[in-house]
């Protein structure tokens, strides 16, 4: 069992409609990351959180560290949105933070 | 500032030999992590750099290798290149390491293809 799952591994969605993708972790974690790629690979990171909820335009970002698990919300989709999301966790030992574990990632394709 | 940058971008390769793929991380990081992406295996953790010393490492053979200057950049070596190396490797730079985790930038990647 992957120590980062995440759900659904496909979206399709229209254009206006609310998406929400979820992650699951089993490791002790002292952040947690969702990323975003587009076609051609590069990242771009959206929150790093920790505890409670995060903002940033039409995206929305939750964490509930007591039951181990992240949703990643976006409002209003857009065909711009298109792109691979991905969850990521630093775990709480080793007192590194470079060591990312990464789910396998929700691609999202949304329709005009 | 500048983004994290890596070189080159891509790059076609034999097996058996080897390869060197550089980052220079955003100016003032100190903290260079590497990954590897595979389509089969998703992203996995490499090794992380701080300070010119080597602070984790990923569970990977000895055939992949790292180093850090006093400038922060980085470079990851690979020797005895396999097919199965073949992925696009994608550098990271933070502000710090260690203590309260910090958000990592990414470089655009260098996509290897070993043939």
């Amino acid at each position: 069992k992957n120590e980062v799952e995440q759900s659904p591994q496909n979206l399709t969605a229209q254009e206006g409609e609310f998406i929400t993708i979820n992650c699951s972790y089993s490791v002790g974690i002292s952040a947690l990351h969702w990323l975003q790629q587009h076609p051609g690979g590069g990242i771009v990171s959206l929150f790093m959180l920790s505890s409670g909820k995060k903002k940033h335009g039409r995206l929305i970002a939750t964490i509930n560290i007591q039951e181990k698990h992240s949703s990643l919300h976006i409002t209003a989709s857009h065909p711009r949105d298109s792109a691979v999301y991905i969850c990521a966790v630093t775990t709480n030992y080793g007192g590194s933070q470079g060591n990312l574990i990464f789910g396998k990632g929700t691609k999202l394709s949304v329709k005009p | 500032k500048a983004g994290v940058t890596q070189t080159p971008r891509y790059l076609i390769k034999t097996r058996g030999q080897q390869v060197t793929l550089s980052c220079s991380p955003i100016s003032g990081h100190r903290s260079v992590s590497w990954y590897q992406q595979t389509p089969g295996q998703g992203l996995q953790f490499l090794f992380e750099y701080f300070s010119e010393t080597q602070r984790n490492k990923g569970n990977f053979p000895g055939r992949f290798s790292g180093r850090q200057f006093s400038n922060s950049r980085s470079e990851m070596n690979v020797s005895t290149l396999e097919l199965g190396d073949s992925a696009l490797y994608l550098c990271a730079s933070s502000l710090l390491a260690g203590g309260s985790p910090y958000e990592q930038y990414f470089g655009p990647g260098t996509r290897l293809t070993v043939t």
